[in-house]
This record gives structure tokens, sequence and C-alpha cells, in this order.
């Protein structure tokens, strides 16, 4: 069974740094692009984050791109993401998420928290 | 960026109703459409791939359909557990989601 298990989230102020984790299970980790996806209380979705296989390219939103950065161990199973230079518009559950054989987005983490706030 | 527009963003409806959702897109996304299902507090639930493709797990009164820029997601008969909000997403250039429709209780 796919298992995708967030942390890291929290409170920190404006301006400042937070490293989100998700720990991937029930799959061969090192095969599968990974991403993070991201909602503000009470919005809609917005993709965040993708790394491919071995971690060599990465893609960003202009809403993120330069402030925050995916990575990835694969001997660890593991995807992050560095969030950099925070600001109150991203505030919201973020989550990881993986492709399924034939599409993306086809299995979610449960999510992590993150509010930026003084 | 490829636009998504979903419709209605507020769905009263009964149980055993049949409800269609609508997602347009601002250009040709070649089928590369998802539906997601999302209740309060969970992480969002795969129900359709590439614009008709079922899920594993997922019931039968779940579909899609669609081409171009234009798709639907229809629910043949409502259960109670169908509730919630639902999100559609392409994923044919710079993965971009609809802003959901909220499916409540008549």
């Amino acid at each position: 069974e796919v298992q995708l298990v967030e942390t890291g989230g929290g409170l920190v102020q404006p301006g400042r740094s937070l490293k989100l984790s998700c720990v991937a299970s029930g799959f061969t980790f090192s095969s599968y692009w990974m991403y993070w996806i991201r909602q503000a209380p009470g919005k809609g979705l917005e993709w965040v984050s993708s790394i491919n296989t071995d971690g060599g390219s990465t893609y960003y939103p202009d809403s993120v791109k330069g402030r925050f950065t995916i990575s990835r161990d694969n001997a660890e199973n593991t995807v992050y993401l560095q969030m950099n230079s925070l600001r109150s518009e991203d505030t919201a559950t973020y989550y990881c998420a993986k492709d399924g054989i034939l599409t993306r987005f086809a299995y979610w983490g449960q999510g992590t928290l993150v509010t930026v706030s003084s | 960026d490829i636009q998504m527009t979903q419709s209605p963003s507020l769905l009263s409806a009964s149980v055993g109703d049949r409800v269609t959702i609508n997602c347009k897109a601002s250009q040709n996304i070649n089928k590369y459409l998802n539906w997601y299902q999302q209740k309060l507090g969970e992480a969002p639930k795969l129900l359709i791939y590439n614009t008709n493709n079922l899920q594993t797990g997922i019931p039968s009164r779940f579909s899609g359909s669609g081409s171009g820029t234009d798709y639907t997601l229809t629910i043949s008969s409502l259960q109670p557990e169908d509730f919630g909000t639902y999100f559609c997403f392409q994923h044919n250039s710079w993965d971009t989601f609809g802003a959901g429709t909220k499916l409540e209780l008549k």
C-alpha cells in the first residue's frame, strides 16, 4: 500500500524558513517523480514543485520560484521542500504526491499545515 | 498557463440525483484531465484519470467524459458519502486545478 507521510509544518514568521519532509513507502520510490501541492485554508489546490527520479530536474511555478527548493533522498525514500523567505500567502496545507501508472497525482499524503504569521 | 474554469461552484442535490460537474480549459488539454474528491480535513482522492478512466476502488456511479477543452464528471445516483468538494485538474501542460465544486445536500 502506498503511504506518504508529511512532517515539518508549523507556525513561522514572515521572512523565515521551514523545511518539509515526506517519507514514502509501499512502492519503489526511486522510480517515481514526486510533487508538492498546497491548499490555502478554504481555497483551491496549487501545484508547488516537481522533482524527477534522480533529483536532477526540478520545476516550480512562478509563485515560489527562487524561494522554494525540492530535493529527494532515494536511499531514505524521502522528498523535501525547503521554503525560504516565507510570506503570509504561503500559509497552506502542503501535500506530497506521486504519480500513478498512467497519470499525475494519483496518491497523496495527509498534508502538513504551514502558517506564516508574526 | 492553462486556466481551468469549473462549474458550478456550488451544487445542491439530493441522494439519488444524477449530477454533473463541468470543467473548461483555456486550450486543448488532450484528455489529460483528472477529477478528485475532497472531504473536509482530508487529502484529495483521485476518482477519474485521463478523462474517463475510473481509479481502482472508485464506484462505477462515477464517470467522466470530454475532449479538447470541455470535460464532465457525472455521478449517476448520488450517495450520502459523495458530498464534498470536487476538483478538476489538467496535466497536459504545467499542471493546474479548477477552483472546485462544493456538492452539498439539498
